[in-house]
């Protein structure tokens, strides 16, 4: 399994701007990965993100809006940029340490878009 | 492209009963993975199970255990013995390989389970 941390845990933010999200993993992993769940829905795939490359983005996501960097093998971020209240969501990243193909998840960034 | 559908948006048992959780999915591949996926209040998300495909023995850890049935595809989960740390809404998951491990986790829409007590 793995630890992982994000920051904020939550932010209320206006219209127009941009928040970056950090997550950070007690161990290197190749695969990061960035989903989006909207209130009382599952989780949707934004991106996955591998250390040394672009990140790959899944339909209807895009680099502008979603920039995301991967530094090095423990750590990533996300950034929602010209935020709308339609992004107000919970963002959560989750990894997929050594040998194993589940995923482990942080506990999620809770945002709010005025 | 595979689908994952779990047919109970909403559940609610007593305490120390029971509870199945139901998932059905679609693949054409013969090797997969399965999962469940457990999110607390807290938001967290948990994993409580996983099911290789090419395993015919039923998964099992502590109070959870799923019946895997691959011809149906079927995938529930079981909880013995529900106790009120439960409650959570339940993911069903699939991904198709682990050769190629940026296959990305295909999710269910969830069941939100309520342990009464």
């Amino acid at each position: 399994s793995a630890v992982i941390s994000q920051k904020p845990s939550r932010d209320i933010c206006q219209r127009g701007t941009s928040l970056t999200i950090q997550c950070q993993v007690d161990s290197q992993v190749t695969m990061m990965f960035w989903y989006r769940q909207q209130p009382g829905q599952s989780l949707t795939l934004i991106a996955t993100a591998n250390q040394g490359s672009e990140a790959t983005y899944e339909s209807g996501f895009v680099i502008d809006k979603f920039p995301i960097s991967r530094p090095n093998l423990t750590f990533s971020t996300l950034t929602v940029s010209n935020m709308s209240p339609e992004d107000s969501s919970i963002y959560l990243c989750s990894v997929a340490p050594g040998s194993s193909y589940e995923q482990y998840f942080g506990p999620g960034t809770r945002l709010t878009v005025t | 492209a595979q689908t994952v559908t779990q047919s109970q948006p909403e559940m609610s048992v007593q305490e120390a009963e029971t509870v199945t959780l139901s998932c059905t999915y679609d693949t054409s591949e013969s090797n997969y993975y399965l999962f469940w996926y457990k999110q607390p209040p807290s938001r967290q998300m948990i994993l409580v199970i996983r099911q290789e495909a090419y395993k015919q023995q039923n998964a099992t850890e502590n109070r959870f255990s799923v019946n895997f049935q691959k011809a149906a595809k079927s995938f529930s989960l079981k909880i013995s013995d529900s106790q009120l740390g439960d409650t959570a809404m339940y993911f069903c998951a699939f991904m198709k390989s682990a050769r190629n491990r940026d296959d990305k986790i295909i999710f269910g829409k969830g069941t939100r389970l309520h342990i009464l007590p």
